[in-house]
């Protein structure tokens, strides 16, 4: 059984266009996050949840909005697609040690977003 | 200063060898640190945690300085498998920090 899942797997779109990405995990995790992976392939977290509350935000567009209907999902919307956003975006879960700080992170397969 | 820096690479070496990689970062307040592996066109996956005292999995070992803020992984006896990228990774709290990456490339 996957552990972090995301849809679609590949992603083709013109310019303007408005699209989401959605990610489940099965791991009971409370933290999920976002990353975007440029084509020199340097991996940057955008998001970070805890139970569906939004703890991390860098400096992303504020075209780019997520969504955490529970737990167990993290989907992430983007309104008026640019050609900069062609990446391979990534979603990812962990839960937080007691000692503090996050433990191992679980990543889904990604999705290849290309914008024309 | 980047918050994870890591040697550019490429490391290109011969079956058997050991090589070895380093990684730095800024943040002194950092609770966590990982070596993550990835695949050409794969998702990252966890190689190993790296712990204070230093710790070993097989044919890698990573090791921790939190008073120089530095990270090191060490890998004996490179199978033709061991290509790939290694991304060193720090944590604090919710937010996680990679490094560029370095790649790996083993030879017959």
């Amino acid at each position: 059984d996957t552990a972090v899942s995301q849809t679609p797997k590949y992603l083709v779109t013109q310019m303007g266009n408005d699209k989401s990405i959605k990610c489940e995990q099965n791991l009971g995790h409370d933290t999920m996050y976002w990353y975007k992976q440029d084509s020199k392939k340097f991996l940057k977290i955008m998001f970070s949840y805890n139970n569906k509350e939004l703890i991390i935000n860098e400096t992303v567009p504020n075209r780019f909005s997520p969504k955490s209907p529970d737990k167990a999902h993290l989907n992430l919307h983007i309104n008026s697609l640019e050609l900069g956003d062609s990446a391979v975006y990534f979603c990812a879960s962990s839960r937080l040690r007691l000692a503090g700080g996050s433990d191992t992170q679980y990543f889904g397969p990604g999705t290849r977003l290309t914008v024309l | 200063r980047k918050e994870v820096e890591q040697d550019p690479g490429p490391f290109n070496v011969p079956e058997g060898a050991t090589v070895a990689f380093n990684c730095t970062y800024s943040n002194s307040a950092s609770q966590s640190f990982f070596w993550y592996r990835q695949d050409c066109r794969k998702e990252p996956k966890l190689l190993m945690s790296v712990y204070s005292s230093g710790n070993e999995d097989g044919r890698f070992t990573a090791q921790l300085n939190r008073a120089s803020q530095y990270i090191s992984l060490l890998i004996r006896d490179s199978k033709l498998s061991d290509s790939a990228t290694y991304l060193c990774v720090v944590n604090l709290s919710y937010d996680m920090r990679f490094g560029a990456g370095t790649r790996l490339t083993v030879k017959p």
